[in-house]
C-alpha cells in the first residue's frame, strides 16, 4: 500500500487536458510544500516535471502545472500530446519519521 | 553536463549483499543531497534513503533500516548503496537521484532533478 493515493489510470485525447490527483494526509502533502511529480517512460529513469508543488524545472513544457489543496496535490497536463503518455508519480516529504513517500503511480494513455 | 552514472547489473543469491555505486559529475558533489529509490518489476517507486554528501549523514525508510548502508567518497564524487540479507523481493532497479534543494535539517525532497540510469539487481537462487 503506497502512502500517497493516485488513480491507477487516466486517459485523454490529443489536445485535451487531464488532471492526476495525489491524496495524502495532514502529515505529508497537507503539511509541507514539498510535493514533486515525475514522468517515467518504459525502461527509463523518472524525470522531474514539477517540484515544490508548482515549480517547473527548466526545459519542462509549460503545459505541465501543479497545485495543491489541503491534503491533495494535482498535476495538470494541458494540450495533451502523444509523448506525454507514460507513468506519473507524485512524491512528498512526510516528516522526520517517514521522510519521503511516493504515490503508487498513474498510467496516462493518450487516445 | 550534470550526470549520475551507476554501476552495472548484479545477480545475487538470497542472503548475499550488493553494493551499487553512483558517480556524480558536472557539479559540486558536496552541495546536493543524494537519494536512493528502487522499483520492482512492474511496480512503483519506493524511497529507500538519503545521504548528505558533505557530512555523510544518512536517513533511511523504516522498511530498510538495519539492512542498508549508504556512504560516499568525496574524493571521487561517488555515492554507494549497500543492501544486505538480500531476498527475492529485493529484485528491482535501483536508482540514485540528486535533490535540487538545500535539504536543511534533512527536510527533502524539494525535487529529484538528476537521476542515474538505474542498476538492475536480481536476487535468485
Amino acid at each position: 500500500q503506497s502512502a500517497l493515493t493516485q488513480p491507477a489510470a487516466v486517459s485523454g485525447s490529443p489536445g485535451q487536458s487531464i488532471t492526476i490527483s495525489c491524496t495524502g494526509t495532514s502529515s505529508d502533502v497537507g503539511s509541507f510544500n514539498l510535493v514533486s511529480w515525475y514522468q517515467q517512460h518504459p525502461g527509463k529513469a523518472p524525470k522531474l516535471m514539477i517540484y515544490e508543488v508548482t515549480k517547473r524545472p527548466s526545459g519542462v513544457s509549460n503545459r505541465f502545472s501543479g497545485s495543491k489543496s489541503g491534503n491533495t496535490a494535482s498535476l495538470t497536463i494541458s494540450g495533451l500530446q502523444a509523448e506525454d503518455e507514460g507513468d506519473y508519480y507524485c512524491c512528498s516529504y512526510a516528516g522526520s519519521t517517514t521522510s519521503v513517500v511516493f504515490g503508487g503511480g498513474t498510467k496516462l494513455t493518450v487516445l | 553536463q550534470v550526470q549520475l552514472v551507476q554501476s552495472g547489473a548484479e545477480v545475487k543469491k538470497p542472503g548475499a549483499s550488493v553494493k551499487v555505486s553512483c558517480k556524480a559529475s558536472g557539479y559540486t558533489f558536496t552541495n546536493y543531497y543524494m537519494h536512493w529509490v528502487r522499483q520492482a518489476p512492474g511496480q512503483g517507486l519506493v524511497w529507500m534513503g538519503i545521504i548528505n554528501p558533505s557530512g555523510g549523514t544518512t536517513m533511511f525508510a523504516q522498511k530498510f533500516q538495519g539492512r542498508v548502508t549508504v556512504t560516499r567518497d568525496t574524493s571521487t564524487g561517488t555515492v554507494y548503496m549497500e543492501l544486505r540479507s538480500l531476498r527475492s523481493e529485493d529484485t528491482a532497479v535501483y536508482y540514485c537521484a540528486r535533490d535540487l534543494g538545500e535539504c536543511t535539517g534533512g527536510i527533502c525532497p524539494y525535487g529529484m532533478d538528476v537521476w542515474g540510469q538505474g542498476t538492475t539487481v536480481t536476487v535468485s537462487s
